[in-house]
């Protein structure tokens, strides 16, 4: 069955830190997406990064990058340098063709709440 | 991207009364999808809403309790019926332009307390 795992439920630093947010998905099929989004206090959850599981890449953007590795079905966020604003719950979500044969269902992980102290 | 709006932001509503939460999509989009978000928890779907179709639930939603509406391409409704305490939620909709694997785009959220 699918499953997306955030094993770290908060975490708190302090300004200009780094700080990696991990996600451990499971899945059977070999093609899949996954995703990350931000949910800031307001409610909203904004969409950060979109990964097929056929790009390994590591992507980087800005402050944030991301570590994609199959081989122990991760997907890991890394935010350089955080700053206050990065204060919000961020969420890994999973889709692959199991889920659903023409719609993209996501299953989510619970969550990683970040707190950034000034 | 889409951008998305939810009317009404928050209500405070008595419990075995209904609300209608309606989500708008700045432009056409193929599917869209409800969730619950339980305090302090994750997202739940709840159903995914086609245009022109019955809407598809989730296991533990029905439609008696979640009716939904899809009249067109750019906006639909979720009524909650019959409400508890249990129901008080984040109740967010989220749209994508359809086929596998689409980013899903979420509106701000309908935040529901039930007295």
């Amino acid at each position: 069955a699918q499953k997306v795992t955030q094993a770290q439920t908060e975490i708190s630093v302090v300004e200009k830190e780094d700080v990696t947010l991990d996600c451990v998905y499971e899945t059977r099929d070999t093609t899949y997406y996954l995703f990350w989004y931000k949910q800031p206090p307001s409610g909203e959850l904004v969409f950060l990064i979109r990964r097929n599981s056929f790009d390994e890449q590591n992507e980087i953007s800005g402050r944030y990058s991301w570590n994609f590795q199959k081989s122990t079905s991760s997907f890991n966020f890394t935010i350089t340098a955080s700053q206050v604003v990065d204060s919000a719950v961020y969420f890994c979500a999973l889709s692959d063709l199991s889920l659903s044969y023409n719609t993209d269902k996501l299953i989510f992980g619970t969550g990683t709440r970040l707190q950034v102290f000034p | 991207s889409a951008v998305i709006s939810q009317k009404p932001s928050r209500d405070i509503c008595q419990r075995g009364t209904s609300l209608t939460i309606q989500c708008q999509v700045d432009s056409q989009v193929t599917m869209m999808f409800w969730y619950r978000q339980q305090p302090g928890q994750s997202l739940t779907l709840i159903a995914t809403a086609n245009q022109g179709s019955e809407a598809t639930y989730e296991s533990g939603f029905v439609i008696d309790k979640f009716p939904i509406s899809r009249p067109n391409l750019t906006f639909s409704t979720l009524t909650v019926s019959n409400m508890s305490p249990e129901d008080s939620s984040i109740y967010l909709c989220s749209a994508d332009r359809g086929g596998w694997g689409e980013t899903q785009y979420f509106g701000p959220g309908t935040r529901l307390l039930v007295l």
